[in-house]
């Protein structure tokens, strides 16, 4: 089984901070992405393919990465951004696992 | 619209059963794999399990913490997938997702259902 292990585990920050989010896997992954959850509601995809923005998803959203590191910067935080944020490896090696995810906190 | 409703969770009793639902609209189900997640109260996002489309078999794979216990199924005339979950343990006590899956079930999932909670408890 894959693990991905996903630092700091909670950020404090202020709107108008850029922040970068990592993501490490314990082997080599071709597919990453990543989604934003808010509580009561289901994840949102952000990032498919390490890097190509889903559909909806504004440019100030980026992602990078490949092997075993991979990243996801918020260039300016926005009000809705505070949330917490999970990475997930897919493709066909199972299970799909998840980091244990980034709460993202309003300072 | 592409849209995902969960349902059929509730409070049962350890080494009980329960079956939910994914009933989906706006596309082709049959098209599409589905995958299935939980989120106990508080903690992360766990892969469950998958279904492939029929045209790749409808293959199942199952994570280890349910293999055996849960059983991923399809009815693509309903356009709707279930989650039949057996010999229920306190453990398994989670809010479950259902997703769209890519036909071979390896995708990023662009659309999720709302959630369905499952209690056990005695």
């Amino acid at each position: 089984e894959i693990v991905l292990t996903q630092s700091p585990g909670t950020l404090s920050l202020s709107p108008g901070e850029r922040v970068t989010l990592s993501c490490r896997a314990s082997q080599n992954i071709r597919y990453l992405a990543w989604y934003q959850q808010k509580p009561g509601q289901a994840p949102r995809l952000l990032i498919y393919g390490a890097s190509t923005r889903a559909t909806g998803i504004p440019d100030r959203l980026s992602g990078s990465g490949s092997g075993t590191d991979f990243t996801l910067t918020i260039s300016r935080l926005e009000p809705e951004d505070f949330a917490v944020y999970y990475c997930q490896q897919y493709g066909t090696s199972h299970p799909h696992t998840f980091g244990q995810g980034t709460k993202l906190e309003i300072k | 619209e592409v849209h995902l409703v969960d349902s059929g969770g509730g409070l049962v009793q350890p080494g009980r059963s329960l079956r939910l639902s994914c009933t989906a609209s706006g596309f082709t189900f049959g098209d599409y794999g589905v995958t299935w997640f939980r989120q106990a109260p508080g903690k992360g996002l766990e892969w469950v399990g998958l279904i492939t489309s029929k045209t790749y078999g409808g293959t199942r794979d199952y994570a280890a913490s349910v293999e055996g216990r849960f059983t991923i199924s399809r009815d693509d005339s309903k356009s709707t997938a279930y989650l039949q979950m057996n010999s229920l343990k306190t453990e398994d006590t989670a809010v479950y997702f259902c997703g769209r899956s890519g036909p071979l079930g390896s995708s990023s999932i662009a659309y999720w259902g709302q959630g369905t909670l499952v209690t056990v408890s005695s």
